[in-house]
């Protein structure tokens, strides 16, 4: 299986603030990367597919870039409702893989 | 809207079995592949299972091939996850999540509220 690594696995930010989440694949998945948003005691939400497409209704400061091996979510100003957990996640095979989760919580 | 409702999950001895279901709503159902994905605080978000539009292709994790089994009935908008032999390590959240195509390897763009299943003596 293909191993996604996230990091941080947690960071502090402030309301306004410039986001950046990290994932690194364990083997070349071409853009074939969705990134997730969980808050506590729900079902994660899709965000952005295919590396940098933005499901329909997340908001444009969501932005998504990367190819091969190495990827990142950014939040280019970090809003109240932005605290939650992301998840990275490979398509590329049938046993899709995710990452642990970055928890981006108050400073 | 899309809505996923998930339902069978409990309380389990080791070795038992459950059987899940998810009933699906507000998409063409039978032209879009299915998958269970569990969750839990020690090992994250785990795909489980999936299962192609038709229900003639099932996928399975390596970690519960040959316990579980998927399938779905079209006429009912519904899947099934039935769960044998159950351990210690299958306990977690089992989410229904629909596919974005037919038959292959996509990301998710809906997912269920989540059912929890416990298995402990």
């Amino acid at each position: 299986d293909v191993q996604m690594t996230q990091s941080p696995s947690t960071l502090s930010a402030s309301v306004g603030d410039r986001v950046t989440i990290a994932c690194r694949a364990s083997r070349n998945i071409s853009r074939w990367l969705a990134w997730y948003q969980q808050k506590p005691g729900k079902a994660p939400k899709l965000l952005i597919y295919t590396t940098s497409t933005l499901q329909t209704g997340v908001p444009s400061r969501f932005s998504g870039s990367g190819s091969g091996t190495e990827f990142t979510l950014t939040i280019s100003s970090l809003q109240p409702d932005d605290f939650a957990t992301y998840y990275c996640q490979q398509y590329s095979s049938y046993s899709r893989t995710f990452g642990r989760g970055t928890k981006v919580g108050v400073k | 809207e899309v809505e996923l409702l998930e339902s069978g999950g409990g309380l389990v001895q080791p070795g038992e079995s459950l059987r899940l279901s998810c009933v699906a709503s507000g998409f063409s159902f039978n032209t879009y592949a299915m998958s269970w994905v569990r969750q839990t605080p020690g090992k994250g978000l785990q795909w489980v299972s999936g299962i192609s539009g038709s229900g003639g292709n099932s996928y399975y994790a390596d970690s519960v091939k040959g316990r579980f089994t998927i399938s779905r009935d079209n006429s009912k908008n519904t899947i099934f996850l039935q769960m044998n032999n159950l351990r210690a390590e299958d306990a977690a959240i089992y989410y229904c999540a629909k596919d974005t195509g037919y038959d292959g390897y996509y990301y998710f763009d809906q997912w269920g509220q989540g059912t929890l299943v416990t298995v402990s003596s």
